[in-house]
């Protein structure tokens, strides 16, 4: 499974978008890019995920680099709610098992 | 809609007892069950899964075990805790390999 690379912390204000990175350069071409959250002490919220094309739901959208090496998260309009650490995962298609989570990016939305 | 359930949600053992901890989904059947670990200020390491009633996969060697008695529970197990089995301890389900992973809230074990 290809391994994700991500920023350790990202500062946001409040009502604005935010742009979180991640680089997944050894990607294989049936490795989905998926995204988690997880609030300080809860279990992770899945957010979204995405093969190659960009995808967008309520919570946030999911923009995939053409060459699939690198993605985006964007939460549109963040709040003080959406403070968390995000991870960035890649999973291959049709694996039972799951990857082990990175470190992820710890947002911290700044009122 | 699909809950998950775990409990307890904090647990304080001393080394050398045992451990069990219960996850239960409600509202789908045959989910793929999932246990992981994360130690303070990591990222998640998937301990076990199991893709349906007595199967059971371990990622790791360690101290754990893990059972499937039921469809929808999934259970931790240690005989006998070490120190370094300390950590927050996170059941998840899945519906189909290719879904997406949906955690409960969590067990936050401290061996002393």
């Amino acid at each position: 499974d290809a391994k994700t690379t991500q920023p350790p912390s990202m500062d946001c204000a409040e009502g604005r978008a935010a742009n979180l990175p991640c680089n997944h350069s050894t990607i294989s071409g049936n490795e989905y890019v998926y995204w988690y959250r997880q609030i300080h002490s809860q279990g992770p919220q899945y957010i979204i995920h995405g093969l190659k094309n960009n995808e967008t739901n309520e919570m946030a959208s999911l923009i995939i680099t053409e060459d699939r090496k690198s993605s985006t998260l964007i939460l549109p309009h963040a709040t003080l709610r959406d403070t968390a650490v995000y991870y960035c995962i890649v999973r291959v298609e049709g694996s039972a098992r799951q990857l082990t989570f990175g470190s992820g990016t710890q947002l911290t939305v700044l009122p | 809609s699909q809950t998950i359930h775990q409990w307890p949600a904090t647990l304080v053992q001393p080394v050398g007892s045992p451990l069990s901890l219960e996850c239960t989904v409600e509202g789908t059947s045959n989910p793929n069950l999932y246990w992981y670990r994360q130690a303070a200020g990591r990222g998640l390491q998937l301990l076990f899964y199991s893709v349906g009633i007595g199967q059971i996969s371990s990622e790791v060697p360690q101290n754990l075990s893990a059972s499937r008695p039921q469809d929808r529970q999934f259970i931790l197990s240690s005989k006998k805790l070490l120190l370094s089995d300390s950590g927050f301890y996170l059941c998840a389900w899945s519906r189909w390999n290719n879904s997406p992973l949906h955690f409960g809230n969590g067990t936050r074990l401290t061996v002393t």
